[in-house]
């Protein structure tokens, strides 16, 4: 059974840091592209990063592009989002998801950025 | 960047009747070396995450009731269910994964008439 599980989330005040990360089993984690896609309270999805295989290249949108890190681990089979710098606007669910398409995605875990 | 601009915002459909989703990307997001639109959908019910239904813009994920189904090709797709069930009720949402950022489009939610 494939499970992806976040962890992390939490209350953070603006300013302030947080490491996401999500554990992944049931297929084969080192063979896919990982991404995290985060959803703001009663908003839409937003694709956040993403991360090849082996690491070596990643991608960020612009509004958290030089704030967020994506990292992984493949023996682990691990991903990991080390978030800096939080403002209010990056509150909301963060979930790990597998491949391009998305066709496997985590629970998510609540970012909450407040004061 | 590529915007995703879904239409409508929202819809209500009668049961055994036809919802029809419509997804237009600002770019082209067929990929020319395997002739694939790369274009997913997604279903969003409330308290879940989201779950794949169709992906390269007309397959049918795994498990997938053969009601839904992906078209369209270039800058505009479709999702089209059919005879729709009570458990379709949902937000759905395209997504681009031709180039990042992964754009997605604002959603379309799905009511029961």
């Amino acid at each position: 059974e494939v499970r992806l599980v976040e962890s992390g989330g939490g209350l953070v005040q603006p300013g302030g840091s947080l490491r996401l990360s999500c554990a992944a089993s049931g297929f084969t984690f080192s063979g896919c592209w990982m991404n995290w896609v985060r959803q703001a309270p009663g908003k839409g999805l937003e694709w956040v990063a993403y991360i090849q295989q082996d690491g070596g290249e990643k991608a960020y949108v612009d509004s958290v592009k030089g704030r967020f890190t994506i990292s992984r681990d493949n023996v682990k089979n691990s991903l990991y989002l080390e978030m800096n710098s939080l403002t209010a606007e990056d509150t909301g669910v963060y979930y790990c998801a597998a491949n391009a398409p998305l066709n496997y995605w985590g629970q998510g875990t609540l970012v909450t950025v407040s004061s | 960047d590529i915007v995703m601009t879904q239409s409508p915002d929202s819809l209500a459909v009668s049961l055994g009747e036809r919802a029809t989703i419509n997804c237009k990307s600002s770019q082209d997001v067929l990929y020319r070396p395997n002739n694939r639109n790369l274009l997913g959908w997604y279903q969003q019910k409330p308290g879940q995450p989201p779950k794949l239904v169709v992906y390269w813009a007309s397959i049918r994920q795994s498990g997938v009731p053969d009601r839904f189904s992906g078209s369209g090709s270039g800058t505009d797709f479709t999702l089209t269910i059919n005879s729709l069930q009570p458990e379709d009720v949902a937000v759905y949402y395209c997504q681009q994964f031709y180039t990042t950022p992964f754009t997605f489009g604002q959603g379309t939610k799905l009511e029961i008439k």
